[in-house]
């Protein structure tokens, strides 16, 4: 069975920094592409981040490009989220999912920017 | 980018009515067209991918139509489990990877 399992999550202040992680299990992680996606509470969804399989391919929305950093450890089978200068903006359930049509999602981990 | 429209905001209907949720697209995304279900407190779940491909393990009561920029998801008949918010996605044109606003459908 498939499982994504976000941590990381929690408060800190704008400015500051959090890394997100996604630990997978059930496939064969190194054959899938994964995604960043992010919910605002009580808003919508919002995609942020994109990474190969083989970690040679990297996309970002415009709204965190050069603040966040995807990166992927296939011999681990993790993901990860390395979110820099963070704004109050940002405050929202961070998701990661497996593949471009989201077939699976993790349970999200709340991220609070806040002072 | 590919702005997602959905209509309605909003849908009332009682259980074992029939359900019809819209997502228009600014520009084609082809049959490049994914619908998802959340439900307070959870991770959105895929129901239908490529505009017309059940997921794994989904109903069959859930159908999805269209190409192009309009598309349709339907729910045959309403289980008390389906209230929920339903999202359309593309991903023909990207990045980035875009939603819709969503479409609540609830109870009567």
């Amino acid at each position: 069975e498939v499982h994504l399992v976000e941590s990381g999550g929690g408060l800190v202040q704008p400015g500051g920094s959090l890394r997100l992680s996604c630990a997978a299990s059930g496939f064969t992680f190194s054959s899938y592409s994964m995604h960043w996606v992010r919910q605002t509470p009580g808003k919508g969804l919002d995609w942020i981040s994109y990474i190969s399989s083989g970690s040679g391919t990297i996309y970002y929305s415009d709204s965190v490009k050069g603040r966040f950093t995807i990166s992927r450890d296939n011999a681990k089978n993790s993901l990860y989220l390395q979110m820099n200068s963070l704004r109050a903006e940002d405050t929202a359930v961070y998701y990661c999912a497996r593949q471009t049509h989201f077939d699976y999602w993790g349970q999200g981990t709340l991220v609070t920017v806040s002072s | 980018e590919i702005v997602l429209t959905q209509s309605p905001a909003t849908l009332s209907l009682s259980p074992g009515e029939r359900a019809t949720l819209s997502c228009r697209a600014s520009q084609s995304v082809g049959s490049s067209l994914a619908w998802y279900q959340q439900k307070p407190g959870q991770a959105p779940r895929l129901l239908i991918y490529d505009a017309s491909n059940r997921a794994t393990g989904i109903p069959a009561r859930f159908s999805g139509s269209g190409s192009g920029t309009d598309f349709t998801l339907t729910i045959s008949s309403l289980e008390p489990e389906d209230f929920a918010v339903y999202y359309c996605q593309q991903r023909s044109n990207w990045p980035p990877l875009t939603f819709g606003g969503g479409t609540k459908v609830e109870i009567k």
